[in-house]
């Protein structure tokens, strides 16, 4: 089974402009979650998706936003980029029943470089 | 809300040394813990979990961690580490419908 894919892998913007990121969940998962990774902060909660309802949301700005597709294939948007919004962004699926934490299989993360 | 304190966050240790990782969690109820680990390059993997039932909870590579409640602790242990553990190391609790992590702790170890 093919594991959680990320795309871009890297990617390299300025100040202001926005960005688009995108998760595919293994297969058969229906819950994605979206984390961002930082030195300083280590990993913080952004948001999490099940059947195309954001169900839980991180203490994030409104600049980050997301969405999720029938295909439970996920997307999350930052607009007016930050110099502060530079890390690694994680997305993870879980299986279907139970918690959605319950078991959280981690994509290799897309790395955001803001200049 | 809860919240995860990893106290040790560098770490050096010399092969075939033992390993503990302090990890404490701020929530009193029914807690969700989780040992992730991220090897230089790759995925953040599971190590570990405990939801109930043992406290001592064994998962893979030969980690194991112990889930104290009296403490608010799941210690993360390894008799013995080897330069391939190398990595950062992250703690976690469920809260809901997302996890919530520590600030993670780097593992350095020299052969």
């Amino acid at each position: 089974k093919a594991g959680v894919t990320q795309t871009p892998r890297y990617l390299i913007k300025t100040r202001g402009q926005q960005v688009t990121l995108s998760c595919s969940p293994i297969s058969g998962h229906r819950s994605v979650s979206w984390y961002q990774q930082t030195p300083g902060q280590g990993l913080q909660f952004l948001f999490e998706y099940f059947s195309e309802t954001q169900r839980n949301k991180g203490n994030f700005p409104g600049r980050f936003s997301g969405r999720q597709f029938s295909n439970s294939r996920s997307e999350m948007n930052v607009s007016t980029l930050e110099l502060g919004d530079s890390a690694l962004y994680l997305c993870a699926s879980s299986p279907p029943g139970g918690h959605p934490y319950n078991e959280q299989f981690f994509g290799p993360g897309t790395r955001l470089t803001v200049l | 809300a809860q919240s995860v304190s990893q106290h040790n966050h560098h770490v050096i240790l010399s092969e075939a040394a033992s390993l503990e990782l302090g990890c404490n969690y701020s929530y009193g109820g029914t807690v969700n813990l989780f040992w992730y680990v991220q090897y230089p390059g790759q995925h953040l993997q599971l190590l570990l979990k405990y939801f109930s039932g043992d406290p001592l909870v064994k998962g893979i590579k030969g980690f194991e961690a112990e889930f104290i409640k009296s403490k608010f602790s799941f210690n993360l242990r390894k008799p013995s580490v080897q330069w391939s553990d190398t990595a950062e190391y992250f703690c976690a609790v469920g809260d809901t419908d997302k996890l919530i992590f520590g600030t993670g702790t780097r593992l350095q170890v020299f052969p």
